[in-house]
């Protein structure tokens, strides 16, 4: 079974910059998350999507950052204007559903860092 | 709102030691408890869960104890190779209205020694 995929691996940008991230998460999963992870801390949730509609997105920078799930499968997170905080690797997750004892899958995430 | 506290790193050991990494929660409800691991170079990995007072979880030879009366959920492996250095992460999960996001701890660094 294919895991959750990400691209791009890596990326360099310049501050006031734009970036957008891509997901695919595991087949049949309905839900989707993206975490940010800042360097020696853990993930933090940015948002989450159950099928295309979003559940929870309460700690997504929703003045520069923007995330879409169009068709219920894959995600697209975008940065706009990236800002130096936002240096950070990028997580996507997923799981079967959405309950609390639901094991959720991570990406090898995208490492962004803003110059 | 909801926390998990574990203890800093880095946890440096030789080959065969034991292994605790704690880790403690704040959280209403009945969360679920897990512990991911996340090696050089990859992505985060689930290593055991718990999602009731009293459950064991175990996988790979480490296992963790979901106490309620502690509010805990302590890691431990009674004989780590060199190939359990990674960073874990203690997290926690709850069924609620708005999603059952993990909210994780700051992680803990262990390097096995040969």
């Amino acid at each position: 079974e294919a895991g959750v995929a990400q691209s791009p691996r890596y990326k360099i940008i310049e501050k006031r910059q734009s970036v957008a991230f891509w997901c695919n998460p595991i087949s049949g999963h309905a839900t989707l998350y993206w975490y940010q992870q800042i360097l020696g801390q853990g993930p933090k949730l940015l948002i989450q999507f159950q099928n295309n509609g979003v559940v929870d997105d309460s700690q997504l920078p929703k003045d520069r950052f923007s995330a879409e799930r169009l068709k219920g499968v894959d995600s697209t997170l975008k940065i706009q204007p990236a800002k130096l905080e936002d240096s950070a690797v990028y997580l996507c997750a997923s799981s079967l559903i959405a309950g609390g004892t639901d094991t959720q899958y991570f990406g090898p995430g995208t490492r962004l860092t803003v110059l | 709102g909801d926390s998990v506290t574990q203890m800093e790193g880095p946890v440096t050991l030789s080959e065969e030691a034991f292994l605790t990494i704690n880790c403690t929660y704040t959280a209403t409800g009945y969360p679920s408890l897990f512990w991911y691991v996340q090696y050089p170079g990859e992505g985060l990995q689930l290593l055991l869960k718990a999602t009731k007072a009293d459950d064991k979880g175990s996988n790979k030879g480490f296992e963790a104890t979901y106490r309620k009366e502690t509010t805990s959920f302590h890691l431990e492996k009674g004989s780590v190779q060199v190939s359990d250095s990674a960073v874990y992460f203690c997290a926690l999960s709850k069924q609620q209205a708005a999603g059952n996001k993990l909210t994780f701890g700051g992680g803990t660094r262990v390097l096995v020694k040969p």
